[in-house]
């Protein structure tokens, strides 16, 4: 089935990390995405990974994918303010279809 | 910044009236997708199109709802005699191929008194 699941909510202190947890279910899936999107906007493409690797690090941003658990992860490292928002974790299904959490609000607290 | 464009930002319509939402892909880019958000949850899959060919509509309601991507011009999404229900925001993506990581719009917000 399709079916993306992660945390709803996750608060953390601005200058510490950021992990956001995400489990998905189509082991054929190519690409996983991450996806940030703040209040009244569209998803901002953050990154992703494809699926033959295990790791993929972005300036403040890590990737980890367990192929085995079907689980990817998101860290955001130094977490500031503008980090607030809420992160969408996508599998793609057939490639192109992508299948979306519900995703986690992030709220930064000074 | 050439990016993904949608029009009306925000859009109000009354129940059985209709709406049209339009989408400008970035340029270069000849593959749209359209996403429907419901509030609190994800986006969920709608359609899939090409230049005048509509590759996967899986995710689209079976009435009222219709998309096209013409030769010429936007990508619209039409909804025909909208109701309560459809009150959501309309996003629409672009990639290169089916391949590559979809961009997305700011959406439509679609609001159905």
């Amino acid at each position: 089935g399709e079916d993306v699941e992660q945390s709803l909510f996750l608060s953390v202190r601005e200058g510490d990390s950021s992990v956001i947890n995400c489990t998905y279910t189509d082991s054929s899936s190519t690409y996983l995405y991450w996806y940030k999107q703040e209040p009244g906007a569209g998803l901002q493409l953050l990154t992703y990974i494809f699926s033959n690797m295990d790791m993929k690090q972005d300036q403040r941003l890590t990737v980890l994918l367990n192929k085995k658990d079907k689980h990817l992860s998101l860290r955001i490292a130094d977490t500031q303010t503008g980090d607030s928002a809420i992160y969408f974790c996508a599998e793609s299904i057939n490639d192109y279809k992508l299948s979306f959490g519900a995703g986690t609000t992030v709220t930064v607290r000074a | 910044n050439a990016g993904v464009m949608q029009n009306p930002r925000h859009l109000v319509r009354r129940r059985g009236q209709e709406a049209r939402l339009r989408c400008s892909p970035m340029k270069g880019h000849s593959h749209v997708y359209w996403y429907r958000q419901l509030p609190e949850e994800g986006l969920k899959f709608m359609v899939y199109l090409q230049k005048e060919n509509i590759i996967d509509e899986s995710g689209m309601p079976k009435e009222r709802f219709s998309a096209e991507f013409p030769k010429e011009g936007p990508s619209i999404l039409r909804i025909q005699q909208v109701v309560r229900g459809d009150s959501a925001a309309y996003f629409c993506a672009s990639s290169p191929d089916r391949y590559q990581p979809q961009h997305f719009g700011d959406g439509t917000r679609l609001s159905i008194l």
